[in-house]
Protein backbone atom coordinates (compact mmCIF):
# COMPACT_ATOMS: atom_id res chain seq x y z
CA UNK A 1 0.00 0.00 0.00
CA UNK A 2 0.72 3.73 -0.46
CA UNK A 3 0.72 6.49 1.23
CA UNK A 4 1.37 10.36 1.59
CA UNK A 5 2.19 12.75 4.25
CA UNK A 6 2.69 16.53 4.40
CA UNK A 7 4.33 17.66 7.13
CA UNK A 8 2.68 21.22 7.57
CA UNK A 9 -1.34 21.51 6.95
CA UNK A 10 -0.61 25.33 6.90
CA UNK A 11 2.61 27.69 6.00
CA UNK A 12 2.00 31.29 6.06
CA UNK A 13 4.79 33.40 4.47
CA UNK A 14 5.54 36.83 3.47
CA UNK A 15 5.23 37.81 -0.21
CA UNK A 16 8.47 37.17 -1.82
CA UNK A 17 9.51 35.05 0.62
CA UNK A 18 10.97 31.30 -0.16
CA UNK A 19 8.86 28.47 0.23
CA UNK A 20 9.29 25.23 0.73
CA UNK A 21 5.93 22.24 1.09
CA UNK A 22 7.31 19.31 2.27
CA UNK A 23 6.01 15.56 1.35
CA UNK A 24 7.05 12.04 2.24
CA UNK A 25 5.86 9.32 0.65
CA UNK A 26 5.72 5.50 1.38
CA UNK A 27 5.53 2.64 -1.28
CA UNK A 28 6.73 -0.84 -2.01
CA UNK A 29 7.28 -0.42 -5.75
CA UNK A 30 8.27 2.40 -7.82
CA UNK A 31 6.28 5.73 -8.42
CA UNK A 32 5.39 8.53 -10.08
CA UNK A 33 5.51 11.62 -7.77
CA UNK A 34 2.71 14.40 -8.46
CA UNK A 35 2.35 18.05 -7.21
CA UNK A 36 -1.34 19.39 -7.16
CA UNK A 37 -2.76 23.28 -6.73
CA UNK A 38 -6.17 23.81 -5.81
CA UNK A 39 -7.42 27.71 -5.70
CA UNK A 40 -10.71 28.19 -4.12
CA UNK A 41 -13.56 26.24 -5.68
CA UNK A 42 -11.50 25.21 -8.07
CA UNK A 43 -10.14 21.94 -9.54
CA UNK A 44 -6.92 20.44 -9.08
CA UNK A 45 -4.62 21.83 -11.54
CA UNK A 46 -1.01 20.08 -11.89
CA UNK A 47 2.32 21.79 -11.10
CA UNK A 48 5.09 19.13 -11.30
CA UNK A 49 5.51 15.41 -11.81
CA UNK A 50 8.58 12.95 -11.04
CA UNK A 51 8.29 10.02 -13.62
CA UNK A 52 11.98 8.89 -13.69
CA UNK A 53 15.08 10.69 -14.89
CA UNK A 54 16.68 13.76 -13.35
CA UNK A 55 15.48 14.12 -9.65
CA UNK A 56 15.04 17.89 -10.13
CA UNK A 57 11.39 18.41 -11.40
CA UNK A 58 10.83 21.68 -12.83
CA UNK A 59 6.77 23.22 -12.93
CA UNK A 60 4.87 25.67 -13.80
CA UNK A 61 4.52 29.07 -11.99
CA UNK A 62 8.10 28.90 -10.71
CA UNK A 63 7.80 26.02 -8.73
CA UNK A 64 10.19 22.86 -8.56
CA UNK A 65 10.51 19.81 -6.64
CA UNK A 66 13.64 17.04 -5.36
CA UNK A 67 12.57 13.69 -5.89
CA UNK A 68 15.25 11.96 -2.75
CA UNK A 69 14.51 8.12 -3.15
CA UNK A 70 16.93 7.73 0.23
CA UNK A 71 14.75 9.94 2.18
CA UNK A 72 10.99 8.65 0.44
CA UNK A 73 10.60 13.06 0.10
CA UNK A 74 9.46 14.54 -2.58
CA UNK A 75 9.37 18.42 -1.24
CA UNK A 76 8.37 21.80 -3.12
CA UNK A 77 9.95 24.67 -3.20
CA UNK A 78 9.31 28.43 -4.60
CA UNK A 79 12.33 30.95 -4.65
CA UNK A 80 9.90 33.84 -4.18
CA UNK A 81 6.36 33.68 -3.90
CA UNK A 82 3.27 36.27 -4.94
CA UNK A 83 -0.18 36.92 -3.26
CA UNK A 84 -1.22 34.56 -6.18
CA UNK A 85 0.32 31.66 -4.61
CA UNK A 86 -2.36 31.33 -1.81
CA UNK A 87 -3.82 27.90 -2.33
CA UNK A 88 -4.20 24.47 -1.18
CA UNK A 89 -1.04 22.12 -2.42
CA UNK A 90 -1.19 18.28 -2.67
CA UNK A 91 1.25 15.91 -2.95
CA UNK A 92 0.35 12.18 -4.87
CA UNK A 93 1.61 9.55 -5.84
CA UNK A 94 0.82 6.20 -8.01
CA UNK A 95 2.75 3.00 -8.13
CA UNK A 96 3.81 1.80 -11.27
CA UNK A 97 2.33 -1.04 -11.33
CA UNK A 98 -1.06 -1.73 -12.44
CA UNK A 99 -3.53 0.48 -10.32
CA UNK A 100 -3.76 4.01 -11.67
CA UNK A 101 -5.07 5.57 -8.76
CA UNK A 102 -3.51 8.44 -7.01
CA UNK A 103 -3.06 8.50 -3.24
CA UNK A 104 -3.27 11.98 -2.09
CA UNK A 105 -1.80 14.10 1.00
CA UNK A 106 -3.85 15.80 3.40
CA UNK A 107 -3.19 19.33 1.48
CA UNK A 108 -0.79 22.10 2.57
CA UNK A 109 -2.49 25.67 2.89
CA UNK A 110 -0.23 28.24 1.82
CA UNK A 111 -1.02 31.82 2.42
CA UNK A 112 0.72 33.99 1.66
CA UNK A 113 0.79 37.47 2.97
CA UNK A 114 1.26 40.96 2.11
CA UNK B 1 -9.53 22.22 -26.17
CA UNK B 2 -12.11 21.32 -23.58
CA UNK B 3 -11.13 20.15 -20.40
CA UNK B 4 -13.00 17.64 -17.99
CA UNK B 5 -16.37 19.04 -17.44
CA UNK B 6 -18.89 17.97 -14.73
CA UNK B 7 -22.27 18.82 -13.99
CA UNK B 8 -24.27 19.91 -12.23
CA UNK B 9 -21.83 22.39 -10.25
CA UNK B 10 -23.74 22.17 -7.02
CA UNK B 11 -26.73 19.80 -5.32
CA UNK B 12 -28.28 19.82 -2.14
CA UNK B 13 -30.19 16.77 -1.37
CA UNK B 14 -31.75 15.44 1.51
CA UNK B 15 -30.98 12.10 3.84
CA UNK B 16 -31.90 8.86 2.41
CA UNK B 17 -32.16 10.46 -0.98
CA UNK B 18 -30.38 9.28 -4.37
CA UNK B 19 -27.94 11.78 -6.58
CA UNK B 20 -26.07 11.13 -9.55
CA UNK B 21 -23.17 12.97 -10.84
CA UNK B 22 -22.09 13.83 -14.54
CA UNK B 23 -18.11 14.22 -16.24
CA UNK B 24 -17.43 14.44 -19.54
CA UNK B 25 -13.38 13.38 -20.34
CA UNK B 26 -11.08 15.77 -22.43
CA UNK B 27 -11.70 14.68 -26.10
CA UNK B 28 -9.14 11.19 -26.74
CA UNK B 29 -9.00 10.31 -22.93
CA UNK B 30 -10.26 6.58 -22.12
CA UNK B 31 -9.78 6.86 -18.78
CA UNK B 32 -11.87 8.32 -15.83
CA UNK B 33 -11.43 8.82 -12.41
CA UNK B 34 -13.79 9.76 -9.33
CA UNK B 35 -12.34 11.50 -6.19
CA UNK B 36 -14.02 12.49 -2.90
CA UNK B 37 -12.94 15.75 -1.20
CA UNK B 38 -14.63 15.66 2.46
CA UNK B 39 -13.92 18.37 4.85
CA UNK B 40 -11.40 16.89 7.11
CA UNK B 41 -10.38 13.66 5.03
CA UNK B 42 -8.76 14.94 1.96
CA UNK B 43 -9.09 13.69 -1.88
CA UNK B 44 -10.37 9.95 -1.17
CA UNK B 45 -10.00 7.39 -4.47
CA UNK B 46 -13.44 6.29 -5.40
CA UNK B 47 -13.31 4.78 -8.52
CA UNK B 48 -11.58 4.03 -11.87
CA UNK B 49 -13.21 3.29 -15.53
CA UNK B 50 -11.43 2.74 -18.70
CA UNK B 51 -12.88 1.68 -21.69
CA UNK B 52 -16.19 1.35 -20.12
CA UNK B 53 -14.84 -1.25 -17.49
CA UNK B 54 -14.67 -0.83 -13.69
CA UNK B 55 -10.76 -1.13 -13.52
CA UNK B 56 -10.94 -0.39 -9.65
CA UNK B 57 -12.66 0.75 -6.86
CA UNK B 58 -11.64 2.29 -3.39
CA UNK B 59 -12.78 1.81 0.03
CA UNK B 60 -16.44 2.77 -0.36
CA UNK B 61 -19.54 1.27 0.40
CA UNK B 62 -21.31 -0.31 -2.81
CA UNK B 63 -23.94 2.49 -2.64
CA UNK B 64 -21.41 4.25 -4.27
CA UNK B 65 -21.81 2.93 -8.29
CA UNK B 66 -21.29 4.45 -11.63
CA UNK B 67 -20.67 3.54 -15.16
CA UNK B 68 -18.64 4.90 -18.16
CA UNK B 69 -20.71 5.17 -21.25
CA UNK B 70 -19.27 4.56 -24.80
CA UNK B 71 -18.22 7.98 -25.46
CA UNK B 72 -16.04 8.03 -22.04
CA UNK B 73 -17.99 10.15 -20.27
CA UNK B 74 -18.57 8.99 -16.93
CA UNK B 75 -22.06 8.86 -13.82
CA UNK B 76 -21.38 8.18 -10.35
CA UNK B 77 -24.64 7.65 -8.35
CA UNK B 78 -25.13 7.58 -4.61
CA UNK B 79 -27.80 6.05 -2.89
CA UNK B 80 -29.52 6.41 0.24
CA UNK B 81 -27.76 9.41 0.69
CA UNK B 82 -25.90 10.35 4.33
CA UNK B 83 -24.40 13.56 6.02
CA UNK B 84 -21.26 12.27 5.64
CA UNK B 85 -21.15 12.14 1.99
CA UNK B 86 -21.53 16.08 1.96
CA UNK B 87 -17.79 16.61 -0.37
CA UNK B 88 -16.50 17.57 -3.15
CA UNK B 89 -16.52 15.40 -5.96
CA UNK B 90 -14.03 15.28 -8.28
CA UNK B 91 -13.48 13.92 -11.57
CA UNK B 92 -10.20 13.33 -13.82
CA UNK B 93 -9.60 11.89 -16.87
CA UNK B 94 -6.15 10.76 -18.55
CA UNK B 95 -5.09 8.93 -21.88
CA UNK B 96 -4.69 5.42 -21.97
CA UNK B 97 -3.35 3.39 -19.16
CA UNK B 98 -0.21 3.73 -18.74
CA UNK B 99 1.17 4.70 -15.10
CA UNK B 100 2.66 8.07 -16.26
CA UNK B 101 -0.68 9.10 -17.91
CA UNK B 102 -0.95 12.85 -16.32
CA UNK B 103 -4.78 13.05 -14.53
CA UNK B 104 -6.86 15.74 -15.52
CA UNK B 105 -9.05 17.46 -13.29
CA UNK B 106 -12.99 18.89 -13.35
CA UNK B 107 -14.14 21.61 -11.60
CA UNK B 108 -15.57 19.02 -9.10
CA UNK B 109 -19.22 19.16 -8.02
CA UNK B 110 -20.21 20.48 -4.29
CA UNK B 111 -22.74 18.02 -2.71
CA UNK B 112 -24.09 19.12 0.11
CA UNK B 113 -26.63 16.68 2.18
CA UNK B 114 -29.11 17.89 5.00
Amino acid sequence: AQSVTQLDSQVPVFEEAPVELRCNYSSSVSVYLFWYVQYPNQGLQLLLKYLSGSTLVKGINGFEAEFNKSQTSFHLRKPSVHISDTAEYFCAVRSGGSNYKLTFGKGTLLTVNP
Amino acid sequence: EAGVTQSPTHLIKTRGQQVTLRCSPISGHTSVYWYQQALGLGLQFLLWYDEGEERNRGNFPPRFSGRQFPNYSSELNVNALELEDSALYLCASSAGTSGANEQFFGPGTRLTVL
